[in-house]
């Protein structure tokens, strides 16, 4: 199973918008509604930000909002802000009762 | 509150065995698959593998880089969840991280335990 594919990298200015995509497969992005989002400082434990593609946990901020078009899924940060500045990582079910992660994407504040 | 403590990585050589341990608080651990990810420096998320609760028969699940190798286990009485590392290789240094499933996503996780596999 091959990790799902993300930018290295995704900058935006505080207010704006970002989009951060992650691609995967008809095995596992592209046949479940499984797709989860993740903030991960480095040293830390991740924090769960989306799951079941675009349902937020109680806690986590409504500038969070999740998407899936086909194989690709998508996060979106608006009104983005200093504390956002980290690392991001997608995760799907996949087939053969398994996961697989994206590559992750550095976010950065400009 | 849900809490989930790693402990038991280190230092190993390689072709040697280590055990980790995964406890858990704050929840009936016993209502819950558990999951390891581990992290390589420098690199990605990777998942390890599952055990299912024993509702659903605790049956476990792992990616290829470690099926055959690694064992995951669990221990409801003691809210525990353990991953036994055998025949380690350099490529399996890594931070390992627990992680509660919650339906089917990884909803709780600990800071990890690091393991480093190195002669």
């Amino acid at each position: 199973q091959s990790a799902l594919t993300q930018p290295a990298s995704v900058s935006g200015s505080p207010g704006q918008s970002i989009t951060i995509s992650c691609t995967g497969t008809s095995s596992d992005v592209g046949s479940y509604n499984l797709v989860s989002w993740f903030q991960h400082h480095p040293g830390k434990a991740p924090i769960l930000m989306i799951y079941e593609v675009s349902k937020r946990p109680s806690g986590v901020s409504n500038r969070f909002s999740g998407s899936k078009s086909g194989n690709t899924a998508s996060l979106t940060i608006s009104g983005l802000q200093a504390e956002d500045e980290t690392d991001y990582y997608c995760c799907s079910y996949a087939v053969g009762s398994s996961y697989v992660f994206g590559t992750g994407t550095k976010v950065t504040v400009l | 509150e849900v809490q989930l403590v790693e402990s038991g990585g280190g230092l190993v050589q390689p072709g040697r065995s280590l055990r980790l341990s995964c406890t858990a608080s704050g929840f009936i651990f016993g209502d819950y698959a558990m999951s390891w990810v581990r992290q390589a420096p420098g690199k990605g998320l990777e998942w390890v593998g599952f055990i299912r609760s024993k509702t659903y028969g605790g049956t476990t699940e792992y990616a290829a880089p470690v099926k055959g190798r690694f064992t995951i286990s669990r221990d409801d009485s003691k809210s525990i969840a353990y991953l036994q590392m055998n025949s380690l290789k350099t490529e399996d240094t890594a931070v390992y991280f627990c992680t509660r499933l919650s339906s089917s996503w990884h909803d709780y996780w600990g800071q990890g335990t690091l393991v480093t596999v190195s002669s």
